[in-house]
C-alpha cells in the first residue's frame, strides 16, 4: 500500500532551539496535512497544505508543500516544553488519510 | 460542549471475547472513521463511514465490525477474530468525507487483551 516516510524517528532538543522533519512519498499527493498528538490524546490538526510549492505558516510552526508534490516539511521555531509529543504528517488519498509513522519530539527545559 | 467522545479510555478484555468501543459525536459531521494506533507507528484506517446505513472497510479491517444506525454514533466492535487487539483506538469525524483535513480525533480508548 502508499506509505509515507517520516523522519527523523525522535529528537531531543534543548529548549529554544529550532526543529524540522520531514515526510516523503513515491507517490504524488495533492493535500498534504501535519498534526501533533499529545500523549494519549487524538491528533491535532496544525497545518494543511493544499498546493505544490505553498508555505504556510500557524505561530511557531511552518510547512511546506513540495513542489514535486512527494514531500513536505515542518519546522518548529525556538521550541519550548509544550512543544512535546508526536507529530505525523498525512495526505488525502481517496477520502481517507495516510498517516506517516510520526516523529517524536522531546524538549529539554 | 461538542465534540467527540470515546469511552471507555481503558479497557480490559480476555482473549476470545468481543468488545464494543463507543464513539459519539454532536458535531453534526456526515463521516466517521476508526483508526488503530500501535507504539512508533501511524495510524491506520479501519473502518469508515460517509453516510447514516453506510461504511466502507479500511486497510486493516479483518477482526472488525462497524455500524452506523445514527448520524451521530460509529460503533466499533473488536471480534474474537482479530489476532493481535491490544492497541489505542481513535476515533474521528469531518463534516463532509471530502473534507479530510478537517477530520476531529476523538480521545481515544487504549484496549489491552489479558
Amino acid at each position: 500500500g502508499q506509505q509515507l516516510n517520516q523522519s527523523p524517528q525522535s529528537m531531543f532538543i534543548q529548549e529554544g532551539e529550532d526543529v524540522s522533519m520531514n515526510c516523503t512519498s513515491s507517490s504524488i499527493f495533492n493535500t498534504w496535512l501535519w498534526y501533533k498528538q499529545d500523549p494519549g490524546e487524538g491528533p491535532v490538526l496544525l497545518i494543511a497544505l493544499y498546493k505544490a510549492g505553498e508555505l504556510t505558516s500557524n505561530g511557531r510552526l511552518t510547512a511546506q508543500f513540495g513542489i514535486t508534490r512527494k514531500d513536505s516539511f515542518l519546522n518548529i521555531s525556538a521550541s519550548i516544553p509544550s512543544d512535546v509529543g508526536i507529530y505525523f504528517c498525512g495526505v488525502d488519498s481517496s477520502y481517507k488519510l495516510i498517516f506517516g509513522s510520526g516523529t517524536r519530539l522531546l524538549v529539554r527545559p | 460542549d461538542g465534540g467527540i467522545t470515546q469511552s471507555p479510555k481503558y479497557l480490559f478484555r480476555k482473549e476470545g471475547q468481543n468488545v464494543t468501543l463507543s464513539c459519539e459525536q454532536n458535531l453534526n459531521h456526515d463521516a466517521m472513521y476508526w483508526y488503530r494506533q500501535d507504539p512508533g507507528q501511524g495510524l491506520r484506517l479501519i473502518y469508515y463511514s460517509q453516510i447514516v446505513n453506510d461504511f466502507q472497510k479500511g486497510d486493516i479491517a479483518e477482526g472488525y465490525s462497524v455500524s452506523r444506525e445514527k448520524k451521530e454514533s460509529f460503533p466499533l466492535t473488536v471480534t474474537s477474530a482479530q489476532k493481535n487487539p491490544t492497541a489505542f483506538y481513535l476515533c474521528a469525524s469531518s463534516p463532509l468525507a471530502a473534507s479530510t483535513d478537517t477530520q476531529y480525533f476523538g480521545p481515544g480508548t487504549r484496549l489491552t487483551v489479558l
